[in-house]
């Protein structure tokens, strides 16, 4: 059981639906990310925050749009998103610093129609 | 760019075989170098390595980093069917807090 957990596990949507994606990290950690897996390509971080502040944005598309209230919890918004966007999303957290311990949620699966 | 390159991208051996796993990379401000085991969804952690020449080694798992050749390799011995998985090795930025750069995985099969 991962102390990184992400809701929803699996979603469909539209082109032109908004969601969100959640992330919790009970392990008490200052540091959240996000990162993209899609098929066949390598894994890919698209934001960082320490602290509640974001300190990366990789480039990402603006119809991507990451909150982090506080340091347990990170969220994704999402909207007008493409087809290509389909891709299973990971959260991660770690300590300041501590490679060791950047532990990887469950990962949400999302499929755009 | 940075690159991180792996190699193979997939492999099937049998139970009992032993498997190298390879990564190069190509990068600026190089921090150090991580291996993961991703199965079904979510990357677990293996090894962090930062210096060259220096063997770190878990049960079965080993692994070791070549910094004036830029590369890494990561060592199975003596498979099992639970090793199958995909094997990423990341390397860290060091002007970028927290920036990974991942290879595209290796595809471990171990087959009974």
């Amino acid at each position: 059981e991962t102390g990184v957990t992400q809701t929803p596990r699996h979603l469909v949507m539209g082109m032109t639906n908004k969601k969100s994606l959640k992330c919790e990290q009970h392990l008490g950690h200052n540091a959240m990310y996000w990162y993209k897996q899609s098929a066949k390509k390598p894994l890919e971080l698209m934001f960082v925050y320490n602290f509640k502040e974001q300190t990366e944005n990789n480039s990402v598309p603006s119809r991507f749009s990451p909150e982090c209230p506080n340091s347990s919890h990170l969220f994704l918004h999402l909207h007008t998103l493409q087809p290509e966007d389909s891709a299973l999303y990971l959260c991660a957290s770690s300590q300041d610093r501590s490679r060791e311990t950047q532990y990887f949620g469950p990962g949400t699966r999302l499929l755009v129609l | 760019e940075d690159k991180v390159v792996q190699s193979p991208l997939s492999l099937v051996v049998h139970e009992g075989d032993t498997v190298t796993l390879n990564c190069s990379y190509e990068v600026t401000n190089f921090r150090s170098l991580l291996w993961y085991k991703q199965e079904k969804k979510a990357p677990t952690f293996l090894f962090m390595l930062t210096s060259s020449g220096i063997e770190k080694k878990s049960g079965r798992l080993s692994s070791i980093l070549d910094k004036k050749e830029l590369f890494s390799i990561l060592n199975i011995t003596a498979t099992q069917t639970g090793d199958s998985a995909v094997y990423l090795c990341a390397v860290e930025i060091t002007d970028s807090w927290g920036k990974l750069q991942f290879g595209a995985g290796t595809q471990v099969v171990v087959t009974p």
